[in-house]
C-alpha cells in the first residue's frame, strides 16, 4: 500500500459526459501528479500540482482540468468525454525533498461507452 | 518521440537465475532514473532509483546500472523469484531544480519468472 488513495476504482460513463476523479496523496506529500495509461501510449504525464499551485503540464487535453485543494487532495475533471478517453488514470505523490520518487495510487479505470 | 525505450516487451527466466531488464533513453537532460514494478489492477510500485552522478545503486536483490555515455540503464534482479513476475517500467526525470519532477516512462517489460 503506497498510501495514495484514488476514488472511484472504476467508472463507466457515456460519450459527452463529465466525470471527476479524486486523489488523496500520502501524508505529508505536497506534490500530486496525474498520469494516463492507455493501451497504445503507455503511462503519460498529464499535470502536476505542488501545494495547491499548478507546476507543470504534459499532454493534457483542454477538455481536462485539475486542481489541488488546501487539504492537498486533488481532483481531475474530464469533460465532453470521447471513446478514446477510456484509460487508467493514476495519481502519484511525492515528498517535497525527493520529488523524483513518486508513489502511485491504485488508479481509476475509466470506460467511455 | 519516445524518449525512454524498453525494447523487450517480455522476458522469461527461471527461478533463482538473474533477470536483466534494459532501458535506453535519448534525452541528455534526464538526471534521475527509476524502476517501477506493476501488477495487474494495481498502480506502479517504486522499486529503485539512480541519480545521473552514479553508475550503480543496490537495494537487496535489485541493482540498477547506469551507463551515461551509452544512454542505457539496466535492472538486475538476483535471484529471481516467482513473485517478481510483473511488468517493469523504466522512468526518467529531467528535474528543473524546482519542484517539477514529471516522469517519462518506457512502455514496460513483462517479466515472467518460472518455478
Amino acid at each position: 500500500d503506497s498510501g495514495v488513495t484514488q476514488t472511484p476504482k472504476h467508472l463507466i460513463t457515456a460519450t459527452g459526459q463529465r466525470v471527476t476523479l479524486r486523489c488523496s496523496p500520502r501524508s505529508g506529500d505536497l506534490s500530486v501528479y496525474w498520469y494516463q495509461q492507455s493501451l497504445d501510449q503507455g503511462l503519460q504525464f498529464l499535470i502536476q500540482y505542488y501545494n495547491g499551485e499548478e507546476r507543470a503540464k504534459g499532454n493534457i487535453l483542454e477538455r481536462f482540468s485539475a486542481q489541488q485543494f488546501p487539504d492537498l487532495h486533488s481532483e481531475l475533471n474530464l469533460s465532453s468525454l470521447e471513446l478514446g478517453d477510456s484509460a487508467l488514470y493514476f495519481c502519484a505523490s511525492s515528498a517535497r525533498d525527493r520529488g523524483y520518487e513518486q508513489y502511485f495510487g491504485p488508479g481509476t479505470r475509466l470506460t467511455v461507452t | 518521440d519516445q524518449q525512454v525505450k524498453q525494447n523487450s516487451p517480455s522476458l522469461s527466466v527461471q527461478e533463482g537465475r538473474i533477470s536483466i531488464l534494459n532501458c535506453d533513453y535519448t534525452n541528455s537532460m534526464f538526471d534521475y532514473f527509476l524502476w517501477y514494478k506493476k501488477y495487474p489492477a494495481e498502480g506502479p510500485t517504486f522499486l529503485i532509483s539512480i541519480s545521473s552522478i552514479k553508475d550503480k545503486n543496490e537495494d537487496g536483490r535489485f541493482t540498477v546500472f547506469l551507463n551515461k555515455s551509452a544512454k542505457h540503464l539496466s535492472l538486475h534482479i538476483v535471484p529471481s523469484q516467482p513473485g517478481d513476475s510483473a511488468v517493469y517500467f523504466c522512468a526518467a526525470s529531467a528535474g528543473s531544480g524546482g519542484s517539477n519532477y514529471k516522469l517519462t516512462f518506457g512502455k514496460g517489460t513483462l517479466l515472467t519468472v518460472n518455478p
